[in-house]
């Protein structure tokens, strides 16, 4: 079956200018999740979607950056006014149900903000 | 602040021998544990687990030992192959909570 999908896959942009993210999930996996990976880092948790649930928005490191999830299927993350230090790799990934399944990944969007 | 630490970037290991790979974390709540591989241009998958009821996990070639009171966690790989070379990350979380993952390791299994 279809895995995690993430569109596109990299994504050049000048600093100031708006990028949006798109993952569709794995089909029926109600938990949706988006991770940023910089340079030499690990994977930063952004934002969690789990149902019909308020999103855990505990990770999104400015009101720069927001995440809706459509349907309960596709997630587009958008980051308004890019900066440099946005630079990174965005992934998605997906699970069953909650925290305690386990997640399935999508190959990422690498993004460069010259 | 890094809960946790793969304090390795990198690991060389000739086929057929065994691949240690480290992880340390520093929040004692932390009680499940992962280990995710992830291959150059790839979404990273998952490998292995251990919960914190547990001191050894193994699947196949993989063995993830867990020391609770050294709050460490090894993934040992034997014996290793080429298609082993890959990033492998480390990851907790506390029941119920996100996952906080290490920085990774780069392994590289040499034929």
């Amino acid at each position: 079956g279809a895995g995690v999908s993430q569109s596109p896959s990299n994504k050049v942009t000048e600093k100031g200018k708006d990028v949006e993210l798109r993952c569709d999930p794995i089909s029926g996996h109600t938990a949706l999740y988006w991770y940023r990976q910089s340079l030499g880092q690990g994977l930063e948790f952004l934002i969690y979607f789990q149902g019909n649930s308020a999103p855990d928005k505990s990770g999104l490191p400015s009101d720069r950056f927001s995440a809706e999830r459509t349907g309960g299927s596709v997630s587009t993350l958008t980051i308004q006014r890019t900066q440099q230090e946005d630079s990174a790799v965005y992934l998605c990934a997906s699970s069953f149900s909650g925290l305690q399944e386990t997640q399935y990944f999508g190959p990422g969007t690498r993004l460069l903000v010259l | 602040d890094q809960q946790v630490k793969q304090n390795s970037p990198s690991l060389s290991v000739q086929e057929g021998r065994i691949s240690i790979l480290n992880c340390d974390y520093t929040n004692s709540m932390f009680d499940y544990f992962l280990w995710y591989k992830k291959y150059p241009a790839e979404g990273p998958t998952f490998l292995i687990s251990i919960s914190s009821i547990k001191d050894k996990n193994e699947d196949g070639r993989f063995t993830v030992f867990l020391n609770k009171s050294a709050k460490h966690l090894s993934l040992h790989i034997v014996p290793s192959q080429p298609g082993d070379s890959a990033v492998y990350f480390c990851a907790a979380s506390e029941r119920g909570n996100k996952l906080v993952f290490g920085a990774g390791t780069i392994l590289r299994v040499k034929s």
